[in-house]
């Protein structure tokens, strides 16, 4: 199994420009999890979704962040505009249907997000 | 309100000794589960061991142990004769029942030294 895929590794932009990050979850997996880390507030969730539904959105910081997933396969987290004080590592995460358990979410490799 | 706690400051433990971090967290779910994971320099996160509210046996992964104590709401990490590979920041996270949210501390750094 390739694990979580996305892309791209790093990005780096100007500020006012817009931002799409990239997220192939694992197959057969039901949950999707967009998260942010930085040094100051640590890892976030932005939001997640279930079997390609949006469930919980609190996370988003504000109107210029959006994410879709328009099938099982992959998802986007788009930032516009994009702001300095939005360079973080984002991280894209799955998992299975919880069947009963609490089972791992596993984590991509992340995209390093730097805004100019 | 912050629901998992990690305050220990930056750690340095001696390759092939032992190390706890600490992990404290809030909840008033009956029903939950903790987990670690691990972020090396190289940014992935790794996930370590997991322990459910309801399991009555301390987790156990290889070196990893989670010293559960429900009743003190902690759930401290234990990684048995460290190596340097383990040098990384090391994270706990919760999930309360019915709730697929992960709250995350804001994590340990260790450092291995030979």
């Amino acid at each position: 199994d390739a694990g979580v895929i996305q892309s791209p590794r790093h990005e780096v932009t100007e500020m006012g420009q817009e931002v799409t990050l990239r997220c192939k979850p694992i197959s057969g997996h039901d949950y999707l999890f967009w998260y942010r880390q930085t040094m100051m507030r640590g890892l976030e969730l932005l939001i997640y979704f279930n079997n390609n539904v949006p469930i919980d959105d609190s996370g988003m910081p504000e109107d210029r962040f959006s994410a879709k997933m328009p099938n099982a396969s992959f998802s986007t987290l788009k930032i516009q505009p994009s702001e300095p004080r939005d360079s973080a590592v984002y991280f894209c995460a799955s998992s299975p249907r919880l069947a009963g358990g609490y089972n791992e979410q596993f984590f991509g490799p992340g995209t390093r997000l730097t805004v100019l | 309100a912050q629901k998992i706690t990690q305050t220990q400051p930056g750690m340095f433990v001696q390759e092939k000794e032992a190390v706890t971090l600490d992990c404290t967290y809030d909840t008033s779910d009956q029903s939950y589960g903790l987990f670690w994971y691990k972020q090396p320099s190289s940014g992935e996160m790794i996930f370590l061991i997991y322990q459910g509210s309801y399991d009555e046996q301390n987790a156990t992964e290889g070196r990893y142990s989670l010293n559960f104590q429900k009743a003190r709401k902690s759930a401290n990490l234990v990684i048995s004769a460290s190596q340097l590979g383990d040098s990384a920041m090391y994270f706990c996270a919760m999930r309360e029942y019915g709730n697929n949210r992960l709250a995350f501390g804001k994590g340990n750094q260790v450092v291995v030294i030979p």
